[in-house]
């Protein structure tokens, strides 16, 4: 496999349910980002580790909750989310976290809270 | 809160005409101006990006025209084709975030009619 893959591609979970997301990329960069993309509104990012450790967590809500075990690894749970959580979750890395450093994305997770 | 105002949110090309897609930015931490191409049911993925010590930068059909006074880059398609049609992203890096994060506009969903 090439690129970023995420898992699973599409999730339906009641508000009560747990879930994870998961990420991988195969690409040898060092950060890894969570983006949101709702509907007609500018990509949201959400967390940013670079070596596995966090360097931004851009005022997420505690629901959310991501683990970065390594480089390539990287993982969305989620927890009691609520209706407005649905969106598509994508995952994205990069070669070092500075200006000029395209960011790769996979094909997200569709995910829908009912 | 930082934004960056793309337009037109939607977009019709005849096939063979010009697509011509507006950002307009506020400050910026450094001079990095990104876009990215979204196809449905994939991530987005790096278009053409330019740094601008010029105002302008062409990739094939594809150019970035960048106005620094007036804080606006555009992104022109020349002899836009059907396989163009997907939504478009400029992006600008957060005036006050030395990690290179990208603030994103709203996007711009091209439709080129056949």
């Amino acid at each position: 496999e090439t690129g970023v893959t995420q898992t699973p591609r599409h999730l339906v979970m009641g508000m009560t349910n747990k879930k994870s997301l998961k990420c991988e990329q195969h690409l040898g960069h060092n950060a890894m980002y969570w983006y949101k993309q709702s509907a007609k509104k500018p990509l949201e990012l959400m967390f940013v580790y670079n070596f596995k450790e966090q360097t931004e967590n851009n005022s997420v809500p505690s629901r959310f909750s991501p683990e970065c075990p390594n480089s390539s690894h990287l993982f969305l749970h989620l927890h009691t989310l609520q209706p407005e959580d649905s969106a598509l979750y994508l995952c994205a890395s990069s070669q070092g976290q500075g200006p000029g450093s395209p960011l790769h994305f996979g094909n997200g997770t569709r995910l829908t809270v009912t | 809160q930082q934004q960056v105002k793309q337009s037109p949110q939607s977009l019709i090309v005849q096939k063979g005409g010009i697509s011509i897609i507006n950002c307009a930015y506020e400050n910026t931490a450094f001079d990095y101006f990104p876009w990215y191409q979204q196809f449905p049911g994939k991530g987005p993925a790096l278009l053409i990006a330019i740094r601008p010590d010029v105002s302008e930068k062409k990739e094939g059909r594809f150019t970035i025209s960048f106005n620094k006074s007036a804080k606006q880059f555009s992104l022109h398609i020349m002899d836009s084709q059907p396989g163009d049609s997907a939504t478009y992203f400029c992006a600008a890096p957060q005036a006050d975030n030395q990690g290179g994060k990208l603030i994103f506009g709203q996007g711009t969903e091209l439709s080129v009619k056949p």
